[in-house]
C-alpha cells in the first residue's frame, strides 16, 4: 500500500494569512494526487484533482502543487469559512489511500 | 447533478454484518463510473473500503477484503456493502462516494452514516 503522511496535524492561522500543508507519498505516485475539504459533521469535499486542478466552484485562493512524491495544498489567504479538516488521496495505485488530515483553525 | 444517499443499521453487534446500501439519484448507476465505500473511525482519517463497477466487477482494500463484499443492483440504482465479523473498530462513519474518473477523484459523496459496533 501507498502510504500518505500529511503534516502538520493541525495549525492555527489568523484571517487573511497564507496557509501551506504538505503530504509526502511513500512512492512516486506521478500526478494521480488529490485534495479534500471536510468540514465538521459532513462529508468530505473534492477540493482539487490532479495535484493542481480546481474543482469547480472552487474559491482561488486555493491551489495545489507538488510531483512524485511531494505535494502542496495552499491557501493564499485564509478565510473564516475555510476552517475544515483537509486530506490528500493517491490514485495511483489501489488500494486508495488518504492521508491523516489536517485540521485548520482560525487563531 | 448526481445525489448519492447512504441507509442501513446505525447499531450491530460485535460478530455482526454491517449492511449498507448506497441508493444514486439524478443520474445512472450504469455509467464509466467505479463506486465506492469510504470510512472515518471517530476522530480519525478516512480509509477507502473498496469499490464496484456496474457490470460487478469489484476491488477490495486488502485490508478488509476477507470481511467485505460490494454488490451493485441497477435495476434499482444502487450498491451495497456487506462487512462481516464486525468488531468495536468497525465503528465509524460510512460513506459511499463516486470516483470522476474510473476509481478517483470522489466527486459526489453521501452524506455518511454513522454505525456504531455495540452490544
Amino acid at each position: 500500500d501507498i502510504q500518505m503522511t500529511q503534516s502538520p496535524s493541525s495549525l492555527s492561522a489568523s484571517v487573511g494569512d497564507r496557509v501551506t500543508i504538505t503530504c509526502q507519498a511513500s512512492q512516486d505516485i506521478s500526478k494521480y494526487l488529490n485534495w479534500y475539504q471536510q468540514k465538521p459533521g459532513k462529508a468530505p469535499n473534492l477540493l482539487i484533482y490532479d495535484v493542481s486542478n480546481l474543482e469547480t466552484g472552487v474559491p482561488s485562493r486555493f491551489s495545489g502543487s507538488g510531483s512524485g512524491t511531494s505535494f502542496t495544498l495552499t491557501i493564499s489567504s485564509l478565510q473564516p469559512e475555510d476552517i475544515a479538516t483537509y486530506s490528500c488521496q493517491q490514485y495511483y495505485s489501489l488500494p486508495l489511500t488518504f492521508g491523516g488530515g489536517t485540521k485548520v483553525e482560525i487563531k | 447533478q448526481v445525489q448519492l444517499q447512504e441507509s442501513g443499521p446505525g447499531l450491530v453487534k460485535p460478530s455482526g454484518t454491517l449492511s449498507l446500501t448506497c441508493t444514486v439519484s439524478g443520474g445512472s448507476i450504469s455509467t464509466s463510473n467505479w463506486w465506492s465505500w469510504v470510512r472515518q473511525p471517530p476522530g480519525k482519517g478516512l480509509e477507502w473500503i473498496g469499490e464496484i463497477y456496474h457490470s460487478g466487477s469489484a476491488n477490495y482494500n486488502p485490508s478488509l477484503k476477507s470481511r467485505v463484499t460490494i454488490s451493485v443492483d441497477k435495476s434499482k440504482n444502487q450498491f451495497s456493502l456487506k462487512l462481516n465479523s464486525v468488531t468495536a473498530a468497525d465503528t465509524g462513519v460510512y460513506y459511499c462516494a463516486r470516483g470522476l474518473a474510473g476509481s478517483s477523484p470522489f466527486d459526489s459523496w453521501g452524506q455518511g452514516t454513522l454505525v456504531t459496533v455495540s452490544s
